[in-house]
């Protein structure tokens, strides 16, 4: 799996978007970006995937830049509640191992 | 539909015992996975399964035991547990693109 980087903290004001962001500089053809993230001391949780397109779910929008280098998680109006650590993994689906780096610890501030 | 679910939740052992962990899942899922989280790291995977009857190893396998004799249930065991296993286990089974967590078992070895 393709390795990435992430910035390792950052804060939004609450209600506001947090965009974060990601590089996968090496990814693969096939290979995939997933966002999971982990509030603190629950089970990861997946937020959102995507090959090439943008995608949009209920939960957040991913951008990936043209050539495939880097992506960008967007959470559109940031809650309290998305405080946690959000994790971007590059991967093939059905590939066996999740690589979970060090992630961005988000903060979310009233 | 409980999704993944784990017991015990909280155990401590003394150096030496052993003790399973169970994994449970009701989604008919494949694909199932152990993982552990140390203070301020992210998961580690170190046993994964494609299916009933199959194991594999994963990064840090050692010290610990699997087993997957029913497609819904996923053991890990340690044989003599060590305080360098002290840590958080999360299970986790998937589908073709979202890997479901459980809630963590905390484990503490003295």
């Amino acid at each position: 799996d393709a390795k990435t980087t992430q910035p390792p903290s950052m804060d939004c004001a609450e209600g506001r978007a947090a965009n974060l962001p990601c590089n996968h500089s090496t990814i693969s053809g096939n290979e995939y970006v997933y966002w999971y993230r982990q509030i603190h001391s629950q089970g990861p949780q997946y937020i959102i995937h995507g090959l090439k397109n943008n995608e949009t779910n209920e939960m957040a929008s991913l951008i990936i830049t043209e050539d495939r280098k880097s992506s960008t998680l967007i959470l559109p109006h940031a809650t309290l509640r998305d405080t946690a650590v959000y994790y971007c993994i590059v991967r093939v689906p059905l590939a066996y191992k999740l690589s979970f780096g060090a992630g961005t610890t988000v903060t979310v501030r009233a | 539909n409980a999704g993944v679910t784990q017991t015990p939740k909280f155990r401590v052992l003394k150096t030496g015992q052993s003790m399973t962990l169970l994994c449970a899942q009701d989604m008919n899922h494949e694909y199932m996975y152990w993982y552990r989280q140390d203070p301020g790291m992210g998961l580690r995977l170190i046993h994964y399964s494609v299916g009933e009857g199959t194991t594999a190893k994963g990064e840090v396998p050692d010290g610990y035991n699997v087993s997957r004799l029913k497609k819904q249930n996923f053991l890990l065991g340690l044989e003599s547990a060590a305080p360098s296993q002290t840590s958080v286990y999360f299970c986790a089974s998937t589908d073709y693109n979202e890997q479901f967590f459980g809630p963590g078992t905390r484990l503490t070895v003295l």
